[in-house]
């Protein structure tokens, strides 16, 4: 099992440019989650997806948009990237959409925007 | 707003002491837990506690619930360098499409030898 796996793990952007970062999981989990992390701010949820076919906004969802493409696969959009969004972002899984179980991260994707 | 705080931001240690970093937060709860962050990875699951337990070990970790405070504490007793980490506490934040968790801050945790 390769748990959960995040492309790209670095990513350079300038201002205005869009892309969209990858997120799979192979546990056959139900939910799926986006955060970002900031230096001195924790992780911050941005979006989250309970099972194939439904999301919900986070804390910081603006500028960013989500597709839960199936079971396995939650991808996160940047349409036009702005500085304030350079971060590390964290893919996460979680057996069920309770809460009562515990979440798995990917390794992170580093993005600059410049 | 984030759901939980962490207390202290930075805590150093010798190895062979015990660390201790608490967690506040705001709302009501059905469970609380525990995650490590090493330097430039993801985070790993450590710990979860019902709101209904007060007490929760798992080999050197120690978990304590107070409901009624609204806080928790971990403990980590005779640390080692490999505790060196941050430590966050997570809460249930119940949205239109389900459960997420929401983070604090963490306490960044170093233990030198």
């Amino acid at each position: 099992n390769a748990g959960v796996t995040q492309t790209p793990k670095f990513q350079v952007l300038k201002t205005g440019q869009s892309m969209t970062l990858q997120c799979a999981q192979d546990m056959n989990h139900n939910s799926m989650y986006w955060y970002r992390q900031d230096p001195g701010m924790g992780l911050r949820l941005i979006y989250y997806s309970a099972s194939e076919g439904t999301t919900d906004k986070g804390e910081v969802p603006n500028g960013y948009n989500v597709s839960r493409l199936n079971k396995r696969e939650f991808s996160l959009r940047l349409e036009s990237a702005a500085p304030s969004q350079t971060s590390v972002y964290f893919c996460a899984s979680s057996e069920d959409r309770s809460g009562s179980y515990e979440q798995y991260f990917g390794p992170g994707t580093r993005l600059t925007v410049t | 707003s984030q759901q939980g705080e962490e207390d202290p931001q930075a805590l150093s240690i010798q190895e062979g002491e015990n660390a201790t970093m608490n967690c506040s937060y705001k709302t009501s709860i059905n469970n609380l837990q525990w995650y490590r962050q090493n330097s430039g990875r993801g985070l790993v699951h450590l710990i979860l506690i019902r709101s209904n337990e007060r007490e929760k070990h798992s080999g050197r970790l120690r978990v304590t619930l107070d409901t009624s405070k609204k806080s928790s504490s971990l403990l980590i007793t005779a640390s080692r360098a490999a505790d060196t980490a941050s430590y966050f506490c997570a809460t249930g934040y119940r949205g239109q499409a389900g459960t997420a968790l929401i983070f604090g801050k963490g306490t960044t945790l170093s233990v030198s030898s």
